[in-house]
């Protein structure tokens, strides 16, 4: 496998059902992020991830839960979601350059996306 | 505040025109990243460019240009003599120490042939 991976690329899942999206990135990168691409909102940052850590997190509900367990893997869970959550979610990964002045990210690299229907 | 307008939410041009695509941002910043991301059909984002705020020259990358200019706070994109392979939606998009990244909402570009 090579670059940015996502698994499944389609996920139909009722309102009361858990499931969670897997993103595998095979760069050596350091970063990581998930993205809502929607309609109305074109692209969406929903988590950053630098180093494992959370350094990001753009005022998500607390339906949408991201793991990193390490610098190549990335999940995010989902749970009681809403029909408005339907959306293309996209992960993506970088070089973050972690400095005592701030972190520098460099341009990412996204998987092909996971297409998610809330019914 | 951070900013990204992209203002030409579609154009349609026959094949083999000149197109230019506008990205204008808003920053306090005086170190910043600039980029151009193109979404095809298929859905994946695919990374065209990064300028960093110090580095005012234009590139060219085949029938890619990219017109940097700080004074009007601008990185436009054009592409010359256009394909329908070109057709797709592309994202401007600022990082700065401020913030993580910030996408502009997307110009759709459809080439006829």
């Amino acid at each position: 496998e090579t670059g940015v991976t996502q698994t499944p690329r389609h996920l139909v899942m009722g309102m009361t059902n858990k499931k969670s999206l897997k993103c595998e990135q095979h760069l050596g990168h350091n970063a990581m992020y998930w993205y809502k691409q929607s309609a109305k909102k074109p692209l969406e940052l929903m988590f950053v991830y630098s180093l494992e850590e959370r350094v990001e997190n753009n005022s998500v509900p607390s339906r949408f839960s991201p793991e990193c367990p390490n610098s190549s893997h990335l999940f995010l869970h989902l749970h009681t979601l809403q029909p408005e959550d339907s959306a293309l979610y996209l992960c993506a990964s970088s070089q973050a350059l972690i400095g005592t002045s701030g972190s520098w990210y460099n341009e990412q690299f996204f998987g092909p996306g996971t297409r998610l229907t809330v019914l | 505040a951070q900013k990204v307008t992209q203002a030409q939410t579609e154009i349609s041009v026959v094949e083999k025109e000149d197109v230019t695509l506008d990205c204008v941002y808003e920053t306090r910043d005086t170190t910043y990243y600039l980029f151009w991301y193109k979404q095809p059909p298929s859905g994946e984002l695919v990374f065209l460019i990064r300028r960093n705020s110090f580095d005012e020259q234009n590139e060219i990358s085949g029938r890619y240009s990219w017109n940097f200019q700080k004074s009007t706070s601008s990185f436009n994109f054009t592409i010359t003599a256009s394909q329908v392979v070109d057709s797709a939606v592309y994202f401007c998009a600022l990082h700065s120490s401020a913030s993580k990244i910030i996408f502009g909402s997307g110009t759709r570009l459809s080439i006829r042939p």
